[in-house]
């Protein structure tokens, strides 16, 4: 069964604007990745937050984690038609070594 | 570095064919896993390994094989191919930190298809 769900599914938004995506999961988790995956691509690492840190930057990137209601959510700031691509969730499985992956939100940034 | 490598990067099988998918990485990282993506779907765990000589079962182990003789080389073993397995396989690979999963590096792929 599949931990992370990702919420939108689908984002279409304009290039400067800012893109939230959420995720939530269900069971304990030493730490929390997100991920960026290209069209016909292997997914790329974006940030890994651990289950004690509540906010975590990179870049254009902000990734803030609520472990009392198993939820995550990634803000893309200043949005770029680059930044088109599948984004997911990972949980660690909490030191079960089985990460389980959301089904991602899909986002589509016009220029 | 040349990361992580998969091949080959596409493959049409009969139902009822094997084969096995390669997989490398030159990180010495010590974990490595086979995952497959449907259509609208998340990446699904088949197969995980922490180590040489170590592996265990992830989501999905039916119908595939594994094992890892090093640290670099993971193969994914299709034992009797069915059209369920259609898909497309990633390999990743990880330190473990503490014993903590950490980011995971991917292949780019392997597309699948079983007629």
């Amino acid at each position: 069964s599949q931990q992370g769900e990702e919420d939108p599914q689908a984002l279409s938004i304009q290039e400067g604007e800012n893109a939230t995506m959420n995720c939530s999961y269900k069971t304990s988790i030493n730490n929390l990745q997100w991920y960026r995956q290209n069209s016909g691509r292997g997914l790329v690492h974006l940030i890994l937050i651990r289950s004690n840190e509540r906010e975590k930057h990179s870049g254009r990137l902000r990734v803030t984690l609520d472990t009392s209601k198993k939820s995550s959510s990634l803000l893309i700031t200043a949005s770029r038609a680059a930044d088109t691509a599948s984004y997911f969730c990972a949980t660690d499985g909490g030191g079960s070594y089985i990460p389980t992956f959301g089904r991602g939100t899909s986002l589509i940034v016009h220029p | 570095n040349a990361g992580v490598t998969q091949t080959p990067k596409f493959q049409v099988l009969k139902t009822g064919q094997s084969m096995t998918l390669q997989c490398a990485q030159d990180m010495n990282h010590e974990y490595m896993s086979w995952y497959r993506q449907d259509p609208g779907m998340g990446l699904r765990l088949i197969h995980y390994s922490v180590g040489a000589g170590i592996t265990d079962q992830g989501e999905v182990p039916n119908g595939y094989n594994v094992s890892r003789s090093t640290t670099e080389d993971f193969p994914l073993r299709l034992l009797s191919a069915a059209p369920s397995q259609t898909s497309v396989y990633f390999c990743a690979s990880s330190h473990l930190i503490s014993g903590d999963l950490s980011e995971q590096y991917f292949g780019p792929g392997t597309r699948l298809t079983v007629t």
